[in-house]
C-alpha cells in the first residue's frame, strides 16, 4: 500500500499570504496524485488532479506541481474561504489511498 | 448536474450490518463508476472500493474485503455499500463518489452518510 505522508500537519497563515502544502508519496505515483479541500461537514472538493491539472470551476490561485513521490499543492495568495483541510490522493496503486491532511488556519 | 444523494443516517449495534445508497441523476449511470470512502472522526479518507455501474464489476480494499459488498441497481440509478460485522471502529462518515473508471480521482461526491456503531 503507498503511504502518502503530508506536511506540515497545519499552516497557520494570514489572508493574502502564500501557501504550500507538500504530500510525499512512499514510492512513486507517476503523476497520479490529486488534492482535495474539505471544509467542516462537507465532502473533500477535487482542486488538482494529475499532479497540475486544475479541476473545472477551480481558482488559478490553485495550482500542483511534482511527479514521482514528491508533490506541491500552492495556494499564491490565500482567500479567506481557502482556510480548511487540504488532502492529497493517489490514483497509480491499489488501494487507492489519501494522505493525513494539512489544516490551512488563519494566523 | 450531476447529483448523488446518499440515504439517511445509521446507528447500528456491533455485529449488526448497514446498507448506504447512492442514487445518480444528472449523467449516465452506466456510464461511470462509484467509489467508497469513509472518514472516520479525526481520521483520513479511506477508500473501500468501487464498482463499475455498467457492468458491476467490483473490487474492494483488501482491508474490508471480507466486510465489504458493492453493488447496484441500473434500473433505479442507484449504487449500495453494505458493511458487515459491524465494530465501533466502523462509526465514520461514508462517501459515494463518481469516477471515470476503476483507478481515478473523484469530481462528484454524495453529502455523505454517518454510520454510528454502538452498543
Amino acid at each position: 500500500e503507498i503511504v502518502l505522508t503530508q506536511s506540515p500537519a497545519t499552516l497557520s497563515l494570514s489572508p493574502g499570504e502564500r501557501a504550500t502544502l507538500s504530500c510525499r508519496a512512499s514510492q512513486s505515483v507517476t503523476r497520479y496524485l490529486a488534492w482535495y479541500q474539505q471544509k467542516p461537514g462537507q465532502a473533500p472538493r477535487l482542486l488538482i488532479y494529475d499532479a497540475s491539472n486544475r479541476a473545472t470551476g477551480i481558482p488559478a490561485r490553485f495550482s500542483g506541481s511534482g511527479s514521482g513521490t514528491d508533490f506541491t499543492l500552492t495556494i499564491s495568495s490565500l482567500d479567506p474561504e481557502d482556510f480548511a483541510v487540504y488532502y492529497c490522493q493517489q490514483r497509480s496503486n491499489w488501494p487507492l489511498t489519501f494522505g493525513g491532511g494539512t489544516k490551512v488556519e488563519i494566523k | 448536474q450531476v447529483q448523488l444523494v446518499q440515504s439517511g443516517a445509521e446507528v447500528k449495534k456491533p455485529g449488526a450490518s448497514v446498507k448506504v445508497s447512492c442514487k445518480a441523476s444528472g449523467y449516465t449511470f452506466t456510464s461511470y463508476a462509484i467509489h467508497w470512502v469513509r472518514q472516520a472522526p479525526g481520521q483520513r479518507l479511506e477508500w473501500l472500493g468501487w464498482i463499475n455501474a455498467g457492468n458491476g464489476d467490483t473490487k474492494y480494499s483488501k482491508n474490508f474485503q471480507d466486510r465489504v459488498t458493492i453493488n447496484r441497481d441500473t434500473s433505479a440509478n442507484t449504487a449500495y455499500m453494505q458493511l458487515s460485522s459491524l465494530r465501533s471502529e466502523d462509526t465514520a462518515v461514508y462517501y459515494c463518489a463518481r469516477a471515470e473508471d476503476s483507478k481515478s480521482h473523484f469530481m462528484y461526491w454524495g453529502q455523505g452518510t454517518l454510520v454510528t456503531v454502538s452498543s
